[in-house]
């Protein structure tokens, strides 16, 4: 069935380190991957979206990974901050389905 | 510049109790969707909507309803809440035909006793 699955529900990393967020999924008609933000108290926030046909791709401190052959994606933070502690989640959309598939979440915790 | 907003931010219900939890948005968007989060889990869709009166059933629509009457306000109907439906419930609207740049609200976080 349609899964999108974290390996580390918690990532604690050192101020101004890279930090990276993996995520696995499982449905190959899977076309569109988006990784969201969640600040204690808020809603979800877009950070970063990559489609299938792309391997890679980047924006401001941030770049995602997209591995198609092992069902694999990563989130890279370079230098994180404390503005970055957060939970991260992943969400894929299913080509045919009407709704994103959210995974389970990391929680990003840095350190001064 | 809110631009999804969920009316409670808290919500305490006894079991048993209709409750009703408010969403409204103001950028026209013609998809809505209801999500609950729990903690290792994620978000689980319950319901969503693409259009005025239209609902299509999520992963976890057992226990909820919803209406969407005016385009801009969608709302979740928990008929007779139980305990288990304590949660955190997210809504988010995006643009037809799209599932891209979901927006959300802040949520409302529900604890039925």
């Amino acid at each position: 069935g349609e899964s999108v699955g974290l390996h580390l529900p918690t990532l604690s990393v050192q101020e101004g380190d890279n930090s990276i967020i993996n995520c696995a999924y499982s449905n190959s008609a899977s076309d569109y991957f988006i990784w969201y933000k969640q600040e204690s108290g808020k809603g979800p926030q877009f950070i970063i979206d990559i489609r299938s046909n792309m391997d890679k791709r980047q924006g401001q401190r941030v770049t995602v990974l997209l591995n198609k052959t092992v069902k694999h994606l990563s989130l890279q933070i370079a230098a994180t901050q404390p503005g970055d502690s957060a939970v991260y989640f992943c969400a894929e959309n299913i080509t045919g389905r009407r709704a994103l598939t959210f995974g389970s979440g990391t929680r990003l915790q840095v350190q001064p | 510049d809110v631009k999804v907003t969920q009316s409670s931010r808290y919500l305490v219900k006894r079991t048993g109790e209709k409750v009703f939890l408010e969403c409204v948005q103001d950028m026209d968007h013609e998809n809505m969707f209801w999500y609950r989060q729990d903690p290792g889990l994620g978000l689980r869709l319950i319901y969503f909507s693409y259009d005025v009166k239209m609902k299509e059933k999520g992963d976890i629509p057992e226990g909820y309803s919803v209406s969407r009457e005016k385009k801009e306000r969608f709302s979740l109907i928990l008929e007779s809440a139980s305990t288990n439906q304590t949660s955190m419930y997210l809504c988010a609207s995006s643009l037809s035909g799209s599932n891209y740049g979901y927006t959300f609200g802040s949520g409302t976080r529900l604890t039925v006793v």
